[in-house]
């Protein structure tokens, strides 16, 4: 079983829609959570760190449920420029690994 | 501010040679890390260094791959010999250690992409 699990995608969305990425991650101790997003043949960058409270960025909420182990990534009215991979990345607080899923591609579409 | 850089962006070399790859970190970052990626596989964790110091190398896959930070400024990733499993994008990463809502955070260099044949 991989450490992150995302959904394997692709999604293709209509521009405008709302997208919902879904992860878990199978280590307890993990202790802080991100996603990242990276652009073809990009380095990743971060989007947004992962609160048990939740939070959110203008078109960006980011939820964490420690009990199920679970983090999710909403994007709404999605923007052409939302296209992109999208990883979810925890790290558990022991070291200072980053512990990456596979990442979702997000393709918007016109 | 300069970001992270690697050098160079691109290596294609044969099996049994020899490739070093290079990092700068971001200037003041104690912390830097190197991550690679295989096609089709997500990204993992090689090594952290703090300072000159390699804090965690539990990720370095075998012996071939030796990693240094003389003077801890620059990083260099020697890859000797290489195998045609070494393929894939190698990413540099730098963070501060410091009290704040960036205090994790890492962030990355374009990264450098070897192709063994």
């Amino acid at each position: 079983r991989k450490e992150v699990e995302q959904d394997p995608g692709p999604f293709n969305v209509p521009e405008g829609a709302t997208v919902a990425f879904n992860c878990t991650y199978s280590n307890s101790a993990s202790q802080s959570f991100f996603w990242y997003r990276q652009d073809c043949r990009k380095e990743p960058k971060l989007l947004m760190s992962v609160y048990s409270s939740g939070n959110e960025d203008g078109r960006f909420t980011a939820q964490l449920n420690r009990a199920s182990q679970y983090i999710s990534l909403l994007i709404r009215d999605s923007k052409l420029s939302d296209s992109a991979t999208y990883l979810c990345v925890v790290k558990d607080r022991s070291n200072y690994q980053l512990i990456w899923g596979a990442g979702t591609k997000l393709i918007i579409k016109p | 501010e300069a970001g992270v850089t690697q050098f160079p962006s691109h290596s294609v070399i044969e099996k049994g040679q020899t490739v070093t790859l290079r990092c700068d970190p971001i200037s003041g970052h104690d912390n830097l890390y190197w991550y690679r990626r295989v096609m089709g596989k997500e990204i993992k964790f090689l090594l952290h260094f703090v300072k000159e110091s390699k804090q965690d190398e539990s990720g370095m896959p075998n012996n071939r791959f030796l990693a240094e930070r003389t003077g801890g400024t620059y990083s260099t990733l020697k890859v000797q010999p290489a195998e045609l499993e070494d393929s894939g994008v190698y990413f540099c990463a730098s963070s501060q250690e410091g009290a704040g809502k960036d205090r994790y955070e890492q962030y990355f260099g374009p990264g450098t992409r070897l192709t063994v044949t």
